[in-house]
């Protein structure tokens, strides 16, 4: 079966500290993964994807196929990275559709 | 369009009540998706268009769900019968052609009351 696992509802950090949010992934194939975030009030938009491996806002994202994982991460974490983040996956031939994760709510405080 | 447009953008229905919601993907765009989103949930795919046509509609919980996209732009869901767990906020994203990014709307909240 085809599952996104975001094991935590809710990360809060300090302004200035390391994040990682963590994302495991059961896939049979080789499929792309995906960070969204929505900001408060916006749209969920697209933040990274592994095929891509750039980093964006500062945060990166490896795919750990051995173990199942995509973890985002951000060595200094802002207070306007303060949004909901989710985690998908895409199968091959499948036309795009996305597997979501629950979600994370990340919270920066000042 | 600049982005994906969605109307209404907040429904109140009664129960056993039919709904529609409406999708105007980024123009160009041939791939079209509906997702539904539930409180503290991520969102679920329903189905996606490939042009006019439903590539998958693996999603779909049931045969109250319906979507059509007729001219190959604008989409339609159409909730029949509507239920209290209908209550969601749906979600459209479009892409160029599928496996493209994908760029979502703003939703479409939806409560069954």
């Amino acid at each position: 079966a085809q599952r996104v696992t975001q094991p935590e509802k809710l990360l809060s950090v300090f302004k200035g500290a390391p994040v990682e949010l963590k994302c495991n992934y059961s896939y049979s194939g080789s499929p792309e993964l995906f960070w969204y975030v929505q900001y408060s009030r916006q749209r969920l938009q697209l933040l990274l994807r592994h095929i891509s491996r750039e980093s964006i806002k500062g945060f990166t994202a490896d795919l750990n196929k051995g173990e199942t994982s995509f973890h985002l991460k951000k060595p200094f974490a802002q207070e306007e990275d303060s949004a909901m983040y989710y985690c998908a996956l895409s199968g091959g031939n499948q036309g795009g559709k996305l597997i979501f994760g629950q979600g994370t709510e990340l919270s920066v405080k000042p | 369009g600049a982005g994906v447009s969605q109307t209404p953008s907040n429904k109140v229905t009664e129960k056993g009540k039919y709904v529609e919601l409406r999708c105007d993907p980024i123009s160009g765009h041939t791939a079209l998706y509906w997702y539904r989103q539930s409180l503290g949930q991520g969102p679920e795919f329903l189905i996606y268009f490939q042009g006019t046509g439903a590539a998958d509609d693996s999603g779909l919980p049931n045969d109250r769900f319906f979507a059509v996209r007729p001219e190959g732009s604008v989409s339609t869901l159409k909730i029949q019968r509507t239920e209290r767990g209908d209550s969601a906020v749906y979600l459209c994203a479009s892409s160029f052609q599928a496996g493209n990014t994908i760029y979502f709307g703003e939703g479409s909240w939806l409560t069954v009351v």
